[in-house]
């Protein structure tokens, strides 16, 4: 089975406080994504990356930042936390078969941040 | 864009109930679509997909069929346990290789003994 894991289930952080959420995958894919979900609002997608150093831009970046030094890992930063950057955040990975990328993503448990 | 509507919630209701959690999409191609069910305090799981027009998806009872003349894809149950209470996501992956999925804005389901 697919494992992914977040460092963390819970964390609160002060207004101004940096950030890192960190995400593994244990079956060698080759995309990862970092999403934050809010009630009634679903799952947006705030980063992504296809491969080791590779990150691209999703729907809400603002505020955030990520790494991926290795392939099985990446990392969300938050560089400032604010208030408003308070959610859930769930990390996502997929692999690659000859050269398509598989739709079917594999979550983690997810990180409930508070900024207070 | 691509986009998915899902109906609002939440829905209640009684166990053995039948349940049907509609999801619309809009999207150029030819997309693949998705539940994912988050249980509570637990991340997405997939429930089931489908990857093209009229395929019926299934997987614990559940079943959603692509129908690409409506846009549609809802989910179905004939009759739903407690433990079938979670959070459920209709989700699609567009045509273009990215392989980024849009999600609706979930639908929660609480089941009552």
């Amino acid at each position: 089975d697919v494992k992914v894991t977040q460092s963390s289930r819970y964390l609160v952080k002060r207004t101004g406080e940096k950030v890192f959420l960190e995400c593994v995958q244990d079956m060698d894919h080759e995309n990862m994504f970092w999403y934050r979900q809010d009630p009634g609002l679903g799952l947006r997608l705030i980063y992504f990356s296809y491969d080791v150093k590779m990150k691209e831009k999703g729907d809400i970046p603002e505020g955030y930042s990520v790494s991926r030094e290795k392939k099985e890992r990446f990392s969300l930063i938050l560089e400032s936390a604010s208030t408003n950057q308070t959610s859930m955040y769930l990390c996502a990975s997929s692999f690659v078969i000859g050269g398509a990328r598989e739709d079917t993503q594999y979550f983690g448990p997810g990180t409930r941040l508070t900024v207070l | 864009g691509d986009s998915v509507t899902q109906m609002e919630g939440p829905v209640t209701l009684s166990e053995e109930a039948f349940l049907t959690i509609n999801c619309t999409y809009t999207a150029t191609g030819y997309p693949s679509l998705f539940w994912y069910v988050q249980y509570p305090g637990e991340g997405l799981q997939l429930l089931l997909k489908a990857t093209k027009a009229d395929d019926k998806g299934s997987n614990k009872g559940f079943e959603a069929t692509y129908r690409k003349e409506t846009t549609s894809f809802h989910l179905e149950k004939g009759s739903v346990q407690v433990s079938d209470s979670a959070v459920y996501f209709c989700a699609l992956h567009g045509s273009s290789n990215t392989g980024k999925l849009i999600f609706g804005q979930g639908t929660t389901l609480q089941v009552k003994p």
